[in-house]
């Protein structure tokens, strides 16, 4: 089925860098959600943008939606060891939630 | 996360054998799904259902089944059909399963077939 490209895969910051991921759609999108998946944990829902070239933030991290709603952004400000994890852009696909292969996260201190 | 558990978290078996892994919700979710998760492969849906008594098949079901004969419970049985079947496997629920319902997790099973 269709999928979401996800970039980039993995990684690497030093503690107070920012970093940016990004979620790209060959098609249009309905809805964007963000989930975190610490290691060895579970996927926790962040965020979810529906509006065309929305923003929204959550302290450090910043999401947007693309005005045509065909991408989407995680970026995160100064970053901390507690930001390590997996990030997941996922959209809806009828009933179901389908997500993208996420982008890794290792942060040194 | 809070509300739905799933056991074991760690479980073995040998290779030809079925193994059942339970998921239960107690947050009065509609809405139930099953996901695997491979390294550097994101997570994949395996079969979805929006109501009891009824699922759909996600996009890797070969290999799997699933019931739901109560709205608490959606047990998935990883078959002897499943080529590969060692993974990390992850159940969710959502409110209703419509557009801009946000899913929750359970800490996830990890199989590891021998």
């Amino acid at each position: 089925g269709q999928q979401v490209m996800q970039i980039p895969q993995y990684q690497h910051v030093q503690e107070g860098e920012d970093f940016t991921t990004y979620c790209n759609s060959s098609t249009t999108l309905s809805n964007i959600q963000w989930y975190k998946q610490r290691p060895g944990g579970h996927p926790v829902f962040l965020i979810q943008l529906v509006k065309s070239g929305e923003v929204k933030k959550q302290k450090r991290l910043t999401f947007q939606f693309g005005e045509a709603k065909k991408n989407s952004s995680l970026h995160i400000t100064a970053t901390q060891t507690t930001d390590v994890g997996t990030y997941f852009c996922a959209y809806q696909a009828g009933t179901a939630l389908i997500f993208g292969k996420g982008t890794t996260l290792s942060v040194s201190s | 996360d809070g509300g739905i558990t799933q056991s074991p978290k760690y479980l073995f078996r040998k290779e030809g054998q079925n193994v059942t892994l339970s998921c239960e919700q107690n947050l009065n979710h509609d809405a139930m799904y099953w996901y695997r998760q491979d390294p550097g492969q994101g997570l994949r849906l395996i079969y979805y259902s929006q109501i009891v008594n009824d699922f759909q098949k996600g996009d890797i079901a070969e290999g799997y089944s699933v019931s739901r004969e109560k709205k608490e419970s959606f047990p998935l049985t990883v078959t002897s059909a499943q080529k590969n079947p060692t993974a990390f496997y992850l159940c969710a629920s959502s409110s209703s399963g419509v557009t801009t319902d946000t899913q929750y997790f359970g800490p996830g099973t990890r199989l590891t077939v021998l």
